[in-house]
C-alpha cells in the first residue's frame, strides 16, 4: 500500500530564511511524486512534480524538491521564504497503474516577517 | 474561468438530509476525481471518473456517498442521509488522462464545497 508522511504539523521560520517541508514515502514500485500548496478556503495548487530522471525538480514560486530513493523522501525546500509564503502544503504520491493519490496530512507552514 | 469550479461554496444543512455537491471541471480533461478533506485529516480519496469507465469507487466511506459524471464532464456528488460526521470540506479535481493513461499529470483543484451537518 502507498502511504506518505508528513512528520510535521507546523513549521515556522523567519523571512528571508531557507525553508524546509519534509516528505517521506512508501510505495511498492516507483513513486510519482507531488507538492501542492492550498490557502485559506481554496482548493490545492500544484508546486511539483518528480517523475523521473534528475532528482532535484525545480516548480512554481521559487519552491523546489529533492527525490532522495535510498531516504525515500522528497522534502520540498526555498533559498528563501516570503511573508506570502505562509499556507499549507502537502505531499503526495502514486505508482504508475490505477492508483488514487495518496497525500499526506500536511505541514503548515508559516512564515514571519 | 477555465480552472474547476464547484458548487456551492458553503453548504449548511440539518442531519438526516439529502445534499447534492456540483464539480464542473476544466474543460477537455477526462478525469475527474473527489476527495474529502476534514480538518487535521489531510485528503481522503472518494471516487474518480476517467472517461467512460466505470468510476473507482473504493474511497467511498458508505453507500450513503454515491457520484455521478454526465456527458463526460460535469459530476455530482450525492450523500444522503447526512451525518456530523459528514462535515468536510468537499474537493474536487479535474486533469488530463487518468491514473493509468497520464499517471504523472497534476490535477487541478476547484476550491471546494464546505459543508456543514446540524
Amino acid at each position: 500500500a502507498q502511504s506518505v508522511a508528513q512528520p510535521e504539523d507546523q513549521v515556522n521560520v523567519a523571512e528571508g530564511n531557507p525553508l524546509t517541508v519534509k516528505c517521506t514515502y512508501s510505495v511498492s514500485g516507483n513513486p510519482y511524486l507531488f507538492w501542492y500548496v492550498q490557502y485559506p478556503n481554496r482548493g490545492l495548487q500544484f508546486l511539483l512534480k518528480y517523475i523521473t530522471g534528475d532528482n532535484l525538480v525545480k516548480g512554481s514560486y521559487g519552491f523546489e524538491a529533492e527525490f532522495n530513493k535510498s531516504q525515500t523522501s522528497f522534502h520540498l525546500k526555498k533559498p528563501s521564504a516570503l511573508v506570502s509564503d505562509s499556507a499549507l502544503y502537502f505531499c503526495a504520491v502514486r505508482v504508475s497503474g490505477n492508483t488514487p493519490l495518496v497525500f499526506g496530512k500536511g505541514t503548515r507552514l508559516s512564515v514571519i516577517a | 474561468g477555465a480552472g474547476v469550479s464547484q458548487s456551492p461554496s458553503n453548504k449548511v444543512t440539518e442531519k438526516g438530509k439529502d445534499v447534492e455537491l456540483r464539480c464542473d471541471p476544466i474543460s477537455g480533461h477526462t478525469a475527474l476525481y473527489w476527495y474529502r478533506q476534514s480538518l487535521g485529516q489531510g485528503l481522503e480519496f472518494l471516487i474518480y471518473f476517467q472517461g467512460n469507465s466505470a468510476p473507482d469507487k473504493s474511497g467511498l466511506p458508505s453507500d450513503r456517498f454515491s457520484a455521478e459524471r454526465t456527458g463526460g464532464s460535469v459530476s455530482t456528488l450525492t450523500i444522503q442521509r447526512t451525518q456530523q460526521e459528514d462535515s468536510a470540506v468537499y474537493l474536487c479535481a479535474s486533469s488530463l488522462g487518468g491514473f493509468i493513461l497520464n499517471s504523472n499529470q497534476p490535477q487541478h483543484f476547484g476550491d471546494g464545497t464546505r459543508l456543514s451537518i446540524l
